[in-house]
């Protein structure tokens, strides 16, 4: 079984100073991780995916995120938050669902981001 | 514009109407999901459709009923909803490969049961 736990549900930070959102996952296997983002009445769009390359990874927007095995955890960060990434984001875990042969996605509950001006 | 495209955008129903939500992807994938999203709860898988067989049923009830006449194209047949059924709808699409594919995500239906 997978799960994700993210940690804070609301964070809210200054424009131009860093964003960190937390997350923390559990899986049974060697799994993917996702991060998306959801804008107002908008589906969700892929920021960025890890799958056993790198630990750090590079999304779009200026975003990353690191794997960290250890901490089982694969938090996202930004360096400086613009007003356009008010937002909520969903960590995602995946691995293969050996019954049904498909890849599952676990959804976190969501954080929201808050940009103050 | 993610490549899947849903239809309505905004429903409203009663509780006695028949209404479908369709969802059409034409990025070439084979596998297409539908999940809810409601407030204050993570996104919930219902359906799964792998090369348009349901692989998927998260506990759904029968008022929910999935069509997949090809892997293009997903439809969420309604009857009989209930108040609590009112939320975002969402279809995706992936490609079956062998590391997991991201989903593809549609802007969504807002659905309001009244």
């Amino acid at each position: 079984a997978q799960s994700v736990t993210q940690l804070d549900s609301h964070v809210s930070v200054s424009e131009g100073t860093p964003v960190l959102l937390r997350c923390n996952y559990s899986s049974s296997y060697s799994p993917s991780l996702f991060w998306y983002v959801q804008h107002p009445n908008k589906g969700l769009q892929l920021l960025l995916k890890y799958t056993s390359a790198a630990t750090l990874v590079k999304g779009i927007n200026g975003f990353e995120a690191e794997f960290k095995k250890s901490e089982t955890s694969f938090h996202l960060t930004k360096p400086s938050a613009h007003m356009s990434d008010a937002a909520e984001y969903f960590c995602v875990v995946s691995d293969r669902d050996s019954g049904a042969g498909s890849y599952q996605l676990t959804f976190g509950k969501g954080t929201k981001l808050s940009v103050i001006p | 514009e993610t490549g899947v495209t849903q239809t309505p955008r905004h429903l409203v129903m009663g509780m006695t109407n028949k209404k479908s939500l369709k969802c059409e992807q034409h990025l070439g994938h084979n596998a297409m999901y539908w999940y809810k999203q409601s407030a204050k709860k993570p996104l919930e898988l219902m359906f799964v459709y792998n090369f348009k067989e349901q692989t998927e049923n998260n506990s759904v009830p029968s008022r929910f009923s999935p069509e997949c006449p090809n892997s293009s194209h997903l439809f969420l047949h309604l009857h009989t909803l209930q108040p609590e059924d009112s939320a975002l709808y969402l279809c995706a699409s992936s490609e079956l490969t062998r590391t997991a594919p991201e989903a593809f995500f549609g802007q969504g239906t807002r659905l309001t049961v009244v």
